[in-house]
């Protein structure tokens, strides 16, 4: 079983629609970590977080340490929301385990 | 700034030939690894390092060796190229201060390996 996994692994929307993605993870850890890659683009850090909830724009990540799951919601989507979303963990320092990603396509 | 660089962007190597993907960051940033991405499967860790002079391996080391003789560079270097090293490699870099902090990733290598 892997470490962070990923559901779900595809996702197809339509633009307006509310999206979740959700991560959960199997060791104890100091932060989570969520980031977008676009088709053969490089990838960027949307949220670190080790507790709560975090917001940017249109973007929501939370997180249950309890219960080791962490949801990113996308409220508005978009067609350039269309791209690879990637959760990592890290137990202390800066190694990172990442799940394997979500593939989002969303339809306009 | 230019963050994390990566050259070159596209390589195609025949089995057994040798080659280094060369990584820069410009941000003095002590962390810097290096990750290959395959289909299906997270990024996986393959060597990394915490300063100049320190050097750890990845959960995927074999066959790859690395150095970090100044801040800035981070090379990884393949000895004898193999068909299962197709991939894409990203290298990234973060502070060290103040515990976990966001990585900054480069735009990637894709390597062939024939």
């Amino acid at each position: 079983k892997n470490e962070v996994e990923q559901s779900p692994q595809n996702l197809t929307a339509q633009e307006g629609e509310f999206i979740t993605i959700n991560c959960s993870y199997s060791v104890g850890i100091s932060a989570l970590h969520w980031l977008q890659q676009h088709p053969g683009g490089g990838i960027v850090s949307l949220f670190m977080l080790s507790s709560g909830k975090k917001k940017h724009g249109r973007l929501i990540a939370t997180i249950n340490i309890q219960e080791k799951h962490s949801s990113l919601h996308i409220t508005a989507s978009h067609p350039r929301d269309s791209a690879v979303y990637i959760c990592a963990v890290s137990g202390g320092g800066n190694k990172l385990v990442f799940g394997a990603g979500t593939i989002l396509r969303v339809k306009s | 700034n230019a963050g994390v660089t990566q050259t070159p962007k596209f390589q195609v190597l025949k089995t057994g030939q040798s080659m280094t993907l060369q990584c820069a960051q410009d941000m003095n940033h002590e962390y810097m690894s290096w990750y290959r991405q395959d289909p299906g499967m997270g990024l996986r860790l393959i060597h990394y390092s915490v300063g100049a002079g320190i050097t750890d391996q990845g959960e995927v080391p074999n066959g790859y060796n690395v150095s970090r003789s100044t801040t800035e560079d981070f090379p990884l270097r393949l000895l004898s190229a193999a068909p299962s090293q197709t991939s894409v490699y990203f290298c990234a870099s973060s502070s060290l201060a103040g515990g976990w902090n966001e990585q900054f990733f480069g735009p990637g290598t894709r390597l062939t390996v024939l």
